[in-house]
């Protein structure tokens, strides 16, 4: 079946470090893969998408490429800020469209000054 | 455009009692999707309507349950609450996926509480 493998958290990094949050997937076909947050208190955002290999999805300073190779999709940010703080999310859609997500169990993210 | 919109906010319960929670998707949007969110857990998806019909289903049991109305507004409802249905209740709607770009957005969730 469809799954999401995220690297445990929590993670605590100094402002202006890089970041690297591991996502690896297992799933027929080809997937679309999204990163999403989660501030405190607020529901998901979408951060990043790709659609296909070797798409590179990138906002507000953070990038994820799709690496079908080594079923992949790492987040990434070369300096990271106080605000940055959160949860972040992996997912996968199967192709086809109509059926659900499926999630990691995401990656807490702390940023101190 | 405004966003998805989930209310209440927060709900207080007892065990025994049942729950009505409400989500008002994207103007346009026609899929929501429902999902609970725990500490334990992770995000786990409970359902997805789609033009007033359940399309998809998670491994929740009979007590939760959905529904759609025809302007996509969708109610879900937990009846007999147990204090392990403690949870963030998050709502997301989305347009009819296309080749998989199934992307969601999501509502500020119902924090519910049953003690």
């Amino acid at each position: 079946g469809n799954s999401v493998t995220q690297m445990e958290g929590p993670v605590t990094l100094s402002e202006e470090a890089f970041l690297t949050i591991n996502c690896t997937y297992t799933a027929t076909g080809y997937p679309s893969l999204f990163w999403y947050v989660q501030y405190p208190g607020e529901g998901l955002q979408l951060l990043l998408k790709a659609t296909k290999a070797d798409d590179k999805g990138s906002n507000k300073g953070f990038e994820a490429t799709y690496r079908k190779e080594t079923t992949s999709f790492h987040l990434e940010k070369g300096s990271v800020q106080v605000s940055d703080s959160a949860v972040y999310f992996c997912a996968l859609s199967p192709p086809g469209g109509n059926t659900p997500l499926v999630f990691g169990k995401g990656t807490r993210l702390s940023v101190i000054a | 455009k405004a966003g998805v919109t989930q209310t209440p906010r927060y709900l207080i319960k007892t065990r025994g009692q049942q729950v009505t929670l409400s989500c008002s998707p994207i103007s346009g949007h026609r899929s929501v999707s429902w999902y609970q969110q725990t500490p334990g857990q992770g995000l786990q998806f409970l359902f997805e309507y789609f033009s007033e019909t359940q399309r998809n289903k998670g491994n929740f049991p009979g007590r939760f349950s959905g529904r759609q109305f025809s302007n996509s507004r969708s109610e879900m409802n937990v009846s007999t609450l147990e204090l392990g249905d403690s949870a963030l209740y998050l709502c997301a709607s989305s347009l009819p996926g296309t080749g998989g770009n199934n992307e969601q957005f999501f509502g500020p969730g119902t924090r519910l509480t049953v003690l």
